[in-house]
């Protein structure tokens, strides 16, 4: 069975700085993708970053970059230089080859002045 | 990229009634296709999953069905609503693992 776990479901963080969210998943595929997205008050989900089973280098995008450790089975999401507007959910998601698309419970973040 | 146009934005039913959600996709062809839904301040449940005309996959039993009789329709349906089937209902469509899956603005439905 697939599985995403994110044990943080609150976090906050001092604006400016730097905040880590942690996401676990559990599959038995060989190749799948990994991906973070942003849930802001307004419930649209917004893409921040992939990252795939065979990338050797941790993906960033821009102020987003992700922790890929492939033996621990993690992906965790960092957000440099926090803003305000960084305030939201955030759900992490696998898609296996398999074709689901599955998500986390989230982490709810909110950056403090 | 891909546009996913979902409708209608808020839905208030009363119990029993039947239930027709919308999901149209813009700008690619043969995509997977998901229903989700997401209790308040909860994650998002995969309910059906298709990747391809009349081919769903059900990842929970439930009270709801789906279909798909177009390449880019995706049909959310129930014949008598519960309120346990209140909650924020998601569409979102992907071409591949290894791409990310975009998403319907949503809809909130609420069973009274």
């Amino acid at each position: 069975a697939q599985k995403i776990t994110q044990t943080q479901p609150g976090m906050f963080v001092q604006e400016k700085e730097a905040v880590t969210l942690d996401c676990t998943y559990d599959t038995s595929d060989q190749s799948y993708g990994l991906f973070w997205y942003k849930q802001p008050s307004s419930g649209e989900m917004i893409f921040l970053i992939y990252q795939g089973s065979y990338d050797e280098q941790n993906a960033t995008e821009g102020r987003y970059s992700l922790n890929f450790q492939k033996a621990r089975k993690s992906a965790n999401l960092v957000i440099s230089a926090s803003q305000l507007g960084d305030s939201a959910m955030y759900f992490c998601a696998m898609s296996p080859t398999g074709n689901q698309f599955y998500f986390g419970t989230g982490t709810s973040l909110t950056v403090i002045p | 990229s891909q546009t996913i146009h979902q409708w209608p934005a808020t839905l208030v039913q009363p119990v029993g009634s039947p239930l027709s959600l919308e999901c149209t996709v813009e700008g690619t062809s043969n995509p997977n296709l998901y229903w989700y839904r997401q209790a308040a301040g909860r994650g998002l449940q995969l309910l059906f999953y298709s990747v391809g005309i009349g081919q769903i996959s059900s990842e929970v039993p439930q009270n709801l069905s789906a279909s798909r009789p177009q390449d880019r329709q995706f049909i959310l349906s129930s014949k008598k609503l519960l309120l346990s089937d209140s909650g924020f209902y998601l569409c979102a469509s992907c071409t591949g693992y290894n791409t990310e899956a975009f998403f319907g603005q949503g809809t909130r439905l609420t069973v009274v």
